[in-house]
């Protein structure tokens, strides 16, 4: 089993549709965890950090469940521009930070 | 202007060639990472650095060396014993647990 998995996707949806990805860790001790968002031939960009049960920022949430040891991002009213790759991340054992292999979102007109 | 820069933004490489990708960060961030990333998955960490003068490898660190003289800087090495080198290079910065990423090189051996 892979440390960090993620849906691939894509997931197609209209522009003010609701979409979530979800992003489940084998490390049942990991504390932090990140969701970055990366535009095509771009760099990833922070987009939240979740360090307790959950985190919300406008359109975007991000929720923790220890217990089934998933974090799930949440966007609401989706826009064109929301149109990426999401990435979690989650530290391991060792300290150091695991991607996922990012879930491809487009939203379409 | 404060942030992570990385050059060259592409290189192409013959093989045989031993290339250096440049990570420097004016963000005063001690830890540096240096990942790789191949299309379709995601990051993998090849080097990073907790402070100057030291450094410890990654998942994927061979065919890779890297030095940390300064605390500005963190560059990548990229040798000739990496078996597929073709890659977009991400250099991040850290000041605790979030990394910041520079815009990455692509690098193509030809």
């Amino acid at each position: 089993r892979k440390e960090v998995e993620q849906d691939p996707g894509p997931f197609n949806v209209p522009e003010g549709a609701t979409v979530a990805f979800n992003c489940t860790y084998s490390n049942s001790a990991s504390q932090s965890f990140f969701w970055y968002r990366q535009d095509c031939r771009k760099e990833p960009k922070l987009l939240m950090s979740v360090y307790s049960s959950g985190n919300e920022d406008g359109r975007f949430t991000a929720q923790l469940n220890r217990a089934s040891q998933y974090i799930s991002l949440l966007i609401r009213d989706s826009k064109l521009s929301d149109s990426a790759t999401y990435l979690c991340a989650v530290y391991n054992q060792g300290g150091k930070l695991i991607f996922g292999q990012g879930t491809e979102l487009s939203v379409k007109p | 202007d404060g942030g992570i820069t990385q050059s060259p933004k592409y290189l192409f490489r013959k093989e045989g060639q031993n290339v250096t990708l440049s990570c420097e960060q004016n963000l005063n961030h001690d830890a540096m990472y240096w990942y790789r990333q191949d299309p379709g998955q995601g990051l993998r960490l090849i080097y990073y650095s907790q402070i100057v003068n030291d450094f410890q490898k990654g998942d994927i660190a061979e065919g890779y060396s890297v030095s940390r003289e300064k605390k500005e800087s963190f560059p990548l090495t990229v040798t000739s014993a990496q078996k597929n080198p073709t890659a977009f290079y991400l250099c991040a910065s850290s000041p605790g647990l979030e990394q910041f990423f520079g815009p990455g090189t692509r690098l193509t051996v030809l």
